[in-house]
């Protein structure tokens, strides 16, 4: 089946540092992916939505020059974390669209960033 | 913003009983996925329904889903402890890849 893999899977990093996340799709093409962040007891939320070769598409009170993503490959997507602080540590999770368009999303295993 | 609640919002109960978990959504959807994440962990994915299916099953799970009243509900028969964990209904919009978003979620302890 379709593989989502997800790196650093665990990360700790100084405040004001930046920090990039991959997401890559082993055995598949992912003309679109989608990265979420869950804080501790809570549900998983939509940051943005990742396109290959076009800018992403970010929600609302997401800060795009903060939760920098790029899409330059159809099997990578990656988020880059910048000027972290404190309350960016969160759960970070993406997922790639799977199988016939509408049909099947495959997640990431998460990473866990913490900003000390 | 959260597409989709579910209640209850935590479940315990014994090993071997039953657990039902309901889903609502507000808008159309292609489909609607049901994943379990244990605690601290990413996600698993259980089981997928699609907009023109009514029932489910897979091994000990059975999902219904109508979307006449925007809701599905997750059955576990028989439970056991591993099946502690909290559980996802996720949702994606109708007409292609659209964002999938996540309910609230239950978090469901089986005791032993």
């Amino acid at each position: 089946g379709a593989v989502v893999s997800q790196h650093p899977s665990r990360v700790i990093c100084k405040s004001g540092t930046s920090v990039k996340i991959e997401c890559r799709s082993l055995d598949f093409q992912a003309t679109t992916m989608f990265w979420y962040r869950q804080f501790p007891k809570q549900s998983l939320m939509l940051m943005a939505t990742s396109n290959e070769g076009s800018k992403a598409t970010y929600e609302q009170g997401v800060e795009k020059d903060k939760f920098l993503i790029n899409h330059a490959s159809l099997t990578l997507s990656t988020l880059t974390v910048t000027s972290a602080h404190p309350e960016d540590s969160s759960f970070y999770i993406c997922s790639a669209g799977t199988g016939p368009r509408g049909y099947g999303y495959t997640f990431g295993s998460g990473t866990r960033l913490t900003v000390v | 913003s959260q597409q989709g609640e579910e209640d209850p919002q935590a479940l315990s109960i014994q090993e071997g009983e039953n657990a039902t978990m309901n889903c609502s959504y507000k808008t159309s959807i292609n489909n609607l996925q049901w994943y379990r994440q244990n605690s601290g962990r990413g996600l698993v994915h259980l089981i997928l329904i699609r907009s023109n299916e009514r029932e489910k099953h897979s091994g000990r799970l059975r999902v219904t889903l109508d979307t006449s009243k925007k809701s599905s509900s997750l059955l576990i028969t028989a439970s056991r402890a591993a099946d502690t964990a909290s559980y996802f209904c996720a949702t994606d919009g109708s007409g292609g890849y659209q964002k999938v978003t996540f309910g609230t979620g239950t978090k469901l302890q089986v005791i032993p």
